[in-house]
């Protein structure tokens, strides 16, 4: 069983360019997570998505950030004309369409973005 | 809103001995808390929930408590190895049990010497 993929494992943009990390969640997993995690700071909540539908965005960034999880294929986290501050390592995580089950998330390995 | 906060502090301990991480939040009692390591360069892996109704979990060698009066969670690893040397982070959901968008500590980083 394959866990929740990320890709780009690391990823270098410089000032102005665009960033796309993909994710692909567990197999079975209709639920996937965003999350940044700064240097020396805790994983902070970015955004939550079903397929085809964004159901919490509220600690996503209103400008440049956007995110999609469609019918078919991996979700996306872009982030247009990265700044230097947009350095971190952004993670995915997934988790099973059952209420119950649904609060353990399950991490992808990261990707880390530079921003030169 | 609800903050969580772990001793940024790193635990050093022997090998062989029990470690004990603690988890206080702020605000009010969550359904459920988490707990979950993370290695450098890795992403957080799940280990243990505990429930609000639930007093005490075991795996293994893992034990978490919850104690809703105190706002605290305590996290012990009896007979700790150099293997579990990692960051341990508390997580809890931001609303009232079921939003998905779980908050996390900063983490307690444990170093178990041989």
């Amino acid at each position: 069983n394959a866990g929740v993929m990320q890709n780009p494992r690391h990823l270098v943009r410089r000032r102005g360019q665009e960033a796309r990390l993909r994710c692909s969640p567990m197999k079975g997993h209709s639920h996937v997570y965003w999350y940044r995690q700064l240097p020396e700071e805790g994983l902070k909540f970015m955004v939550y998505l079903q397929k085809e539908n964004i159901i919490d965005e509220s600690g996503m960034p209103k400008e440049r950030f956007s995110a999609e999880f469609p019918k078919e294929g991996p979700s996306i986290l872009r982030i247009q004309q990265v700044v230097r501050g947009d350095s971190a390592a952004y993670f995915c995580a997934s988790s099973p369409f059952e209420v119950a089950a649904k609060n353990i998330q399950y991490f992808g390995a990261g990707t880390r973005l530079s921003v030169l | 809103s609800q903050k969580i906060e772990q001793n940024s502090e790193a635990l050093n301990i022997q090998e062989g001995k029990t470690a004990t991480l603690t988890c206080n939040y702020t605000n009010y009692s969550p359904a459920y808390l988490q707990w979950y390591r993370q290695d450098p360069g890795r992403g957080p892996v799940f280990l243990l929930l505990i429930r609000e109704n639930e007093k005490e979990k075991r795996k293994e060698r893992l034990k978490v408590t919850f104690d809703t009066t105190l706002k605290q969670s305590l996290f012990h690893i009896t007979a700790s190895q150099p293997a579990d040397s990692a960051t341990y982070l508390c997580a809890l959901d931001e609303g009232s049990g079921n939003t998905g968008k779980l908050i996390f500590g900063q983490g307690t980083t444990l170093q178990v010497k041989p």
